[in-house]
Order: structure tokens, then sequence, then C-alpha cells
């Protein structure tokens, strides 16, 4: 799978929006793009995930570039709940082992 | 429903012996994983599980690492003659058989070999 690229760390405060940022210039036309978060002592939990087109679901917006090459993982208004390590993560629709390649993430801290 | 549950959540072993660490997916999910993640580090691949097709093994870090499905549900992950290095968190995953399928996790094993 190809690699993606985050800041190590972000701050925000409390209930203004959060932009995460995600490089993947290396993108494949065949990676979809997803996003997962892990909060302190649990097991990753899925956020979102897109191909070509912007996403909204009940927990975030994703922002996908026009050439696919970065996205956005945007929430609205952060609570102290958000405060997690994000996932950028591209998974080839071709990967018939369909494991997740984890890399180092955005630890999102949220100050109140 | 329920999630995806892992036992024991926590085990404390010496350097030599033999742990086995249990997974129960969410039913009817047929792909299993397991995942390791080390202090500070991120999640590595260990092992992959689809229905009755043969497992993809290419994540095990040495043959002391070996784990099963039995019944297409429960799995259980065995480390033979641990090591101080295996430290870790051990975390399974299920998910739907089909590609892009959401991956739901366990709140993992937390593994210390003294």
């Amino acid at each position: 799978d190809a690699k993606t690229t985050q800041p190590n760390s972000m701050e925000s405060n409390e209930e203004e929006p959060v932009h995460l940022p995600c490089n993947h210039s290396t993108i494949s036309g065949t990676d979809y793009i997803h996003w997962y978060r892990q909060l302190p002592s649990q097991g990753p939990e899925y956020v979102i995930h897109g191909l070509t087109s912007n996403v909204n679901n009940r927990m975030a917006s994703l922002a996908i570039a026009e050439d696919r090459k970065s996205s956005t993982l945007i929430l609205h208004r952060a609570t102290l709940r958000d405060a997690a390590v994000y996932y950028c993560i591209l998974r080839d629709v071709n990967n018939a082992g369909n494991m997740l390649t984890f890399g180092g993430g955005t630890r999102l801290m949220v100050k109140p | 429903g329920a999630g995806v549950s892992q036992s024991p959540s926590n085990k404390v072993t010496e350097k030599g012996k033999d742990v086995e660490l249990r997974c129960d997916p969410i039913s009817g999910h047929t792909a299993l994983y397991w995942y390791r993640q080390s202090l500070g580090q991120g999640l590595e691949f260990l092992i992959y599980f689809q229905g009755n097709s043969a497992p993809d093994k290419s994540g095990l870090p040495s043959d002391r690492f070996s784990a099963e499905r039995t019944g297409g549900s429960v799995s259980t992950l065995t480390i033979q003659r641990t090591q101080q290095e295996d430290s870790a968190v051990y975390l399974c995953a299920s998910s739907r058989p089909r590609n892009q399928e959401t991956q739901y996790f366990g709140p993992g094993t937390r593994l210390l070999v003294l």
C-alpha cells in the first residue's frame, strides 16, 4: 500500500474545528483513503473513508484534494473526547489481504 | 450487538513461557485480523484469516508466533518461549469479508514479559 505522511501532533481548543492533514503523493487510482482513530487505552475505531469525492458522516468530514495526493479530516467541533491518535490509511481495492497498514498517525490534543 | 472481545485483558508472564491470547469476533464476521502495538509504536499487522482460506501469516515476526481460528469464529494467538521484546498490546479486529469493509477492533490484550 502507498505511504501516507501526517504531522506527529496537533493541538486544538475545545468546540473549535480541527483540520487534520494527510499527504499521500504516491496514491494509486485503486487506493481508498481511510481514517481510523485510537483513543487512549482502546483499540482503533473507524472514522470515515472516501475515494474521490468529499464525504460526511456523523463523526467527521473528509475533504479529498482534486489530484488525490492529499486529504484532510475535519472535526467540526472538537470535544475532549476527540483527543486521540488519528491514522490516515490507504487501502487498495485490489489488496486481497485487506489488512490495515498503520503509520505513525497524528496525536490530537484538545484543550478545554 | 456485542463487539469484538479479547481475553485476558492483561497478561504478565516470565521470559520463556508460552502464552495464549483469545479473540471473539463479531458474529457473522468472516474476516479476522491480529495486530500488535509495541509501546510508543504504531500498529503492525500479524495475521489474517478469511473464511476457510489459508491464513495470511506474512506479518508474524518469528516462528514462535502462531494463530488458529476454530470453526470460523474464535481465534487464538499463541506465542511460544516468550521474549521481553514480545511485550506489547495485541489487538484483534474483525470485519465482513468484502474489500474496504470497516474493521472493528477489540480492546486488546496487554502482554508484559518479565
